[in-house]
C-alpha cells in the first residue's frame, strides 16, 4: 500500500508563479525525499529532508517536514516551464528498511508559459 | 559514469513467455532495488537487493524472481508474463539509506 498521499493530483501555474505541493503519510520515518519524473523519463532526486530537520532549501526548491503531523510540503519558487513534470514524495523508514522508499501517487505540475 | 542503464527499453511479451530485464549502474552501490509504475500511480517496490548476492522481497514480488550474482548487476525475471504485468519498470541504485538514482526505465506490454 502507498504510504504518502500527495495533494494536489495536479496542479496547473504560470510562470513566474510559486508551486507547492503537500505529502502526508502514516508511519513513523527516518527521511522524506522528493522526485521529479519528467514525462516518459526516470525519476530524479531532488532533495532529502531527515526526520530530525524541519525545513531545507536547494536552489528554488524548500521542503518543509512536520513530524507530528506527518506531513511535508514542496515549494517550488519562480517556476519556470521547465519545471513540468510529475513530483513524487518517498519515505525512508530508516534502520533495517535497508533504504526501501514507499512512494505516493504523485502531483502532476503543468507551468504554463 | 553511465549512472544507471537498463536493457531493453522496450519489450512486447506474449502471455506466458518469460523475459529478463537487466539493471547495471557504475557507482559501487551496494543497495539495488527494481520498482514497477502503472498509470497515475507512484512507483511499488517489487524487489530489493543490500549486496552481492543477497535478494529480498517488495511490496509486489509475485510472479517476479531477481538474482544479484555481480555488485553492479541486478537482473529481474518473469517466468511466465501475464498481462497484469504490463507495466513501466524502473531499476533504482543507492549508496546505503540516501537518495536512490534511477535508470530510464522499461516498457513493458502483454498481450
Amino acid at each position: 500500500s502507498q504510504q504518502g498521499e500527495e495533494d494536489p493530483q495536479a496542479l496547473s501555474i504560470q510562470e513566474g508563479e510559486n508551486a507547492t505541493m503537500n505529502c502526508s503519510y502514516k508511519t513513523s520515518i527516518n527521511n522524506l525525499q522528493w522526485y521529479r519524473q519528467n514525462s516518459g523519463r526516470g525519476l530524479v532526486h531532488l532533495i532529502l529532508i531527515r526526520s530530525n530537520e524541519r525545513e531545507k532549501h536547494s536552489g528554488r526548491l524548500r521542503v518543509t517536514l512536520d513530524t507530528s503531523k506527518k506531513s511535508s510540503s514542496l515549494l517550488i519558487t519562480a517556476s519556470r516551464a521547465a519545471d513540468t513534470a510529475s513530483y513524487f514524495c518517498a519515505t525512508g523508514a530508516g534502520g533495517t528498511s535497508y533504504g526501501k522508499l514507499t512512494f505516493g501517487q504523485g502531483t502532476i505540475l503543468t507551468v504554463h508559459p | 559514469n553511465a549512472g544507471v542503464t537498463q536493457t531493453p527499453k522496450f519489450r512486447v511479451l506474449k502471455t506466458g513467455q518469460s523475459m529478463t530485464l537487466l539493471c547495471a549502474q557504475d557507482m559501487n552501490h551496494e543497495y539495488m532495488y527494481w520498482y514497477r509504475q502503472d498509470p497515475g500511480m507512484g512507483l511499488r517496490l517489487i524487489h530489493y537487493s543490500v549486496g552481492e548476492g543477497t535478494t529480498a522481497k517488495g511490496e509486489v514480488p509475485d510472479g517476479y524472481n531477481v538474482s544479484r550474482l555481480k555488485k553492479q548487476n541486478f537482473l529481474l525475471g518473469l517466468e511466465s508474463a501475464a498481462p497484469s504485468q504490463t507495466s513501466v519498470y524502473f531499476c533504482a541504485s543507492s549508496y546505503e539509506s540516501w537518495e536512490q538514482y534511477f535508470g530510464p526505465g522499461t516498457r513493458l506490454t502483454v498481450t
